[in-house]
């Protein structure tokens, strides 16, 4: 069956940098684009990034642009999303998620938690 | 950007009855839109795409409809395990824009 398992979540300093992973399997990975989202604690969903099935095009939410960066490993079934001077409002469950290629979310992992606090 | 507005915030109902869920887009979105369910502690699960077709799974109890900007998500009778809150996103502009929820709670 379809699984998205993410990983990499913690505690972290404002400022630091955070690297969150998506382990896929039960499809063909490299056929899809993928997604995160998030979910600040106590709040609405958040798009935060796609990337494209062949890794060629990317593209962020105006909130992490030139901050996160996306990309993916299809020879590993990996998603990644690099964060970098991070802030307070970036805290929230951060989920990976597949596109069924009208970037709409069709297959969710569980998410992991990212809290960025001093 | 597209702002999403969904109402009511909460809704209650009885087990059994007719929940009727509103989603407003601050333009026209055509149909490219998608309606997610969320219980506490896990992670969305898509219901419904491109205005009205049922995700995969889906049971016949859930339908959508709309275009435009004004779209309805009906669960035509209340499961318990329908009590969660209710999520659309617009997949039409960029960036992908989701409304603030409506829970759906037991009267």
């Amino acid at each position: 069956q379809v699984q998205l398992v993410e990983s990499g979540g913690g505690v972290v300093q404002p400022g630091r940098s955070l690297r969150l992973s998506c382990a896929v399997s039960g499809f063909t990975f490299s056929n899809n684009a993928m997604h995160w989202v998030r979910q600040a604690p106590g709040k609405g969903l958040e798009w935060v990034a796609i990337i494209s099935y062949d890794g060629d095009t990317d593209h962020y939410a105006e909130s992490v642009k030139g901050r996160f960066t996306i990309s993916r490993d299809n020879s590993k079934n990996t998603l990644s999303l690099q964060m970098s001077s991070l802030r307070a409002e970036d805290t929230a469950v951060y989920y990976c998620a597949r596109d069924n290629s009208q970037n709409v979310f069709d297959m969710w992992g569980q998410g992991t938690m990212v809290t960025v606090s001093s | 950007e597209v702002v999403m507005t969904q109402s009511p915030a909460t809704l209650s109902v009885s087990p059994g009855e007719r929940a009727s869920l509103s989603c407003r887009a601050s333009q026209s979105v055509r149909s490219n839109l998608a309606w997610y369910q969320q219980k506490p502690g896990q992670a969305p699960r898509l219901l419904i795409h491109g205005a009205s077709t049922r995700a995969t799974g889906i049971p016949a109890r859930f339908s959508g409809s709309g275009s435009g900007t004004e779209f309805t998500l009906t669960i035509s009778s209340l499961q318990s395990e329908d009590f969660a809150i209710y999520y659309c996103q617009q997949n039409s502009n960029w960036p992908l824009t989701f409304g603030g929820g409506t829970k759906v709670e037991i009267k």
